[in-house]
């Protein structure tokens, strides 16, 4: 079940830097998308969504953008932190939300 | 207000053995999901109840895996009899409705069959 994929099972950045995140997905009756981030032993905790009538969504330093006819979405974080640090999921929904693989983001102090 | 909540942490069985896992969602969801994430891999979902009934379970093994939620509230996920690759984290989760919203997680039950 790959319709959720995200190809880079790792980014490392220097902090104050942009961290850029992809995802892209093959259903296209996705009609909502997330951003979930996870630290080790922990659940993974929502971060940001869009809706698929929008292509950009902001919240602080986290800005979500949807390509539909790409079916590509991407998480931007300016400028990134060391508590960034963590194992990112892109998930998406048309009803049960299906997750990607997660790429681990570190940044560098 | 409390969030998911799921127990046990942890478990160690052998393999063969039966394991269950709790969850008690965010109050007032009546979405809640069972999911399974491997190591290395993105949580799969494994079935997603509505109130106390059943929308999802395509990918839940249902001849060693089941799950019931009787009162539209808790949930358990029961595995019986346990296999190796079944060591993974169990996540519950909720949210208000199944469709166009956020879906709140739980820490885990980390299982480890040996």
């Amino acid at each position: 079940d790959q319709q959720v994929k995200q190809n880079s099972p790792s980014l490392s950045v220097q902090e104050g830097r942009i961290s850029i995140l992809n995802c892209d997905y093959t259903n296209s009756m996705f009609d909502y998308f997330l951003w979930y981030k996870k630290y080790p032993a922990e659940g993974p905790t929502f971060l940001i969504s869009i809706s698929s009538i929008k292509d950009k969504n902001e919240d602080g330093r986290f800005t979500v953008f949807l390509n539909k006819s790409a079916k590509h979405l991407s998480l931007h974080i300016v400028p990134s932190q060391p508590g960034d640090s963590a194992v990112y999921f892109c998930a998406a929904s048309a009803g049960g939300m299906r997750f990607g693989a997660g790429t681990r983001l570190t940044v560098k102090p | 207000e409390a969030g998911v909540a799921q127990s046990p942490r942890y478990k160690i069985i052998e393999k063969r053995q039966s394991v269950a896992f709790w969850c008690n969602p965010i109050s007032g969801h009546a979405t809640l999901y069972w999911y399974q994430q491997i190591l290395g891999q993105g949580p799969k979902l494994l079935i997603q109840f509505q109130n106390n009934g059943v929308v999802d379970d395509s990918q839940l093994p249902k001849d060693r895996f089941s799950a019931e939620r009787l009162k539209g509230v808790d949930s358990t996920l029961k595995i019986q009899p346990a296999k190796l690759e079944d060591s993974a984290v169990y996540l519950c989760a909720s949210s208000s409705t199944g469709a166009g919203n956020t879906i709140y997680f739980g820490e885990g039950s980390w299982l480890t069959v040996v």
